[in-house]
């Protein structure tokens, strides 16, 4: 059965400190692979995507993500983190040749000044 | 543009009551998705719909009903709602399948009492 697992319940860093949220799937192809924000009271908002070619995506508000097959997984990082990413985050993942989405449980992270 | 629209945004039943939760985008995609989110759980599939027309079954959909109405609504319907129900849906889109990104409505909050 296909899985996305978020490790971390809830994270907090200082803002101005890196940061990285963990993913792991479990699939037997290659996914599409996925990651999301959410502010409270708040729909989701797509982050970056993953496909195919370089294991290395870049996302918007200055997030990135890295692929590693071997490892089934997708982190997500900041290299410096502000107040205002203050939100739940999800992985999820996309499976090819099926028209469904599954997500993990969600990572709140917290902002300290 | 509105993107993706639900209502109603709150909504509070009695145990045996039914409903049903409204969708609409205005993006011309092909495919609609209805998700609920439970704390700790992230988001479940109930139902999607890959085309006007079509509906499949997600991870959850016992106790729920959808219609695709036309290329632009999707609809769900509880007959007879049950504390177990209560939950945050949201409804998604995205233009054609697995491989894009989802865009998200604001959610409804829906307790059953």
């Amino acid at each position: 059965a296909q899985s996305v697992t978020q490790p971390d319940i809830h994270i907090t860093v200082s803002e101005g400190a890196s940061l990285e949220l963990r993913c792991n799937y479990s699939y037997g192809a290659t996914p599409y692979l996925f990651w999301y924000v959410q502010s409270p009271g708040q729909g989701l908002q797509l982050l970056l995507k993953y496909f195919s070619g370089d294991t290395l995506v870049q996302g918007i508000k200055g997030f990135e993500a890295e692929f590693k097959r071997s490892q089934s997984s997708f982190n997500l990082r900041k290299p410096s983190v502000h107040w205002s990413d203050a939100a739940e985050y999800f992985c999820a993942v996309g499976l090819y040749n099926f028209n469904k989405f599954y997500f993990g449980s969600g990572t709140k992270l917290n902002v300290k000044p | 543009n509105a993107g993706v629209t639900q209502t109603p945004k709150f909504q509070v039943l009695k145990t045996g009551q039914s409903m049903t939760l409204q969708c609409a985008q205005d993006m011309n995609h092909n495919s609609m998705y209805w998700y609920r989110q439970d704390p700790g759980m992230g988001l479940r599939l109930i139902y999607y719909s890959a085309s006007e027309g079509t509906t499949d079954k997600g991870e959850v959909p016992n106790g729920y009903n959808v219609s695709r109405l036309n290329k632009r609504e999707f609809s769900l319907r509880l007959e007879s709602a049950a504390p177990s129900q209560t939950s945050v849906y949201f409804c998604a889109s995205s233009a054609r399948d697995s491989r894009d990104e989802q865009y998200f409505g604001p959610g409804t909050r829906l307790t059953v009492t």
